[in-house]
């Protein structure tokens, strides 16, 4: 397919697990970025990718979380130690990228994150 | 704290009449300002974006920039119940992601 794939689209495990989730950029988008959405709620910024350039990982909400994106592509977000209140729909998007955030991003259609 | 506010409606219009989703952002900084339709259980999609002052037309979609005001609407004309879904305002942030509003729900009643 030509869009953002993510995997899996849905995830279930118990409190204190850790949890990867995948994203796999549309093929020539430089930028990448996780966002996570809880229900009701907009959409929170996680961490941006640009290129082979070091995260921006400010957004990342503890140090429990982590990101790494392996040659420029395919990205996984690691959560350590799964709490209940990491349950949200955890969204990448991808944009051609120039440095700046002018271009449109196009998002994946999520990894839905359940902690019991 | 850059923010981005939108009406959580719920905007209720009736089948081929004009919608207007209105958005306001904090950030005079800002450049880039992006309309996103979700449908419920659905991710984000692109609908229009827009990065200068005035209009820009796409189809039955306008969008209309104020940067003076820091004000970003979205018309939808011929509303259609399809459109039915939660419109996300966004806007570029400063380190390369976007900030979003919480979104406007809107019904197009047939």
């Amino acid at each position: 397919g030509a869009g953002v794939s993510q995997s899996p689209s849905n995830k279930v495990t118990e409190k204190g697990k850790d949890v990867e989730l995948r994203c796999d950029p549309i093929s020539g988008h430089t930028a990448l970025y996780w966002y996570r959405q809880s229900l009701g709620q907009g959409l929170e910024f996680l961490i941006y990718f640009q290129g082979n350039s070091a995260p921006d990982k400010s957004g990342l909400p503890s140090d429990r979380f982590s990101a790494e994106r392996t040659g420029g592509s395919v990205s996984t977000l690691t959560i350590q130690r799964t709490q209940q209140e990491d349950s949200a729909v955890y969204l990448c998007a991808s944009s051609l990228g120039s440095g700046t955030s002018n271009q449109p991003q196009h998002f994946g259609d999520g990894t839905r994150l359940s902690i019991l | 704290q850059k923010e981005v506010e939108q009406n959580s409606g719920p905007l209720s219009v009736p089948e081929g009449a004009i919608a207007s989703l209105n958005c306001t952002y904090s950030d005079r900084g800002s450049q880039s300002f992006f309309w996103y339709r979700q449908y419920s259980g659905k991710s984000p999609e692109l609908i229009m974006f827009i990065y200068s002052n005035g209009d820009k037309e796409d189809g039955r979609f306008t969008a209309q920039l104020n940067k003076a005001s820091q004000y970003v609407s979205l018309l939808i004309r011929d509303s259609q119940p399809s459109d039915s879904a939660t419109y996300l305002c966004a806007v570029s942030g400063s380190q390369g992601n976007l900030i979003f509003g919480k979104g406007t729900k809107l019904s197009v009643k047939p």
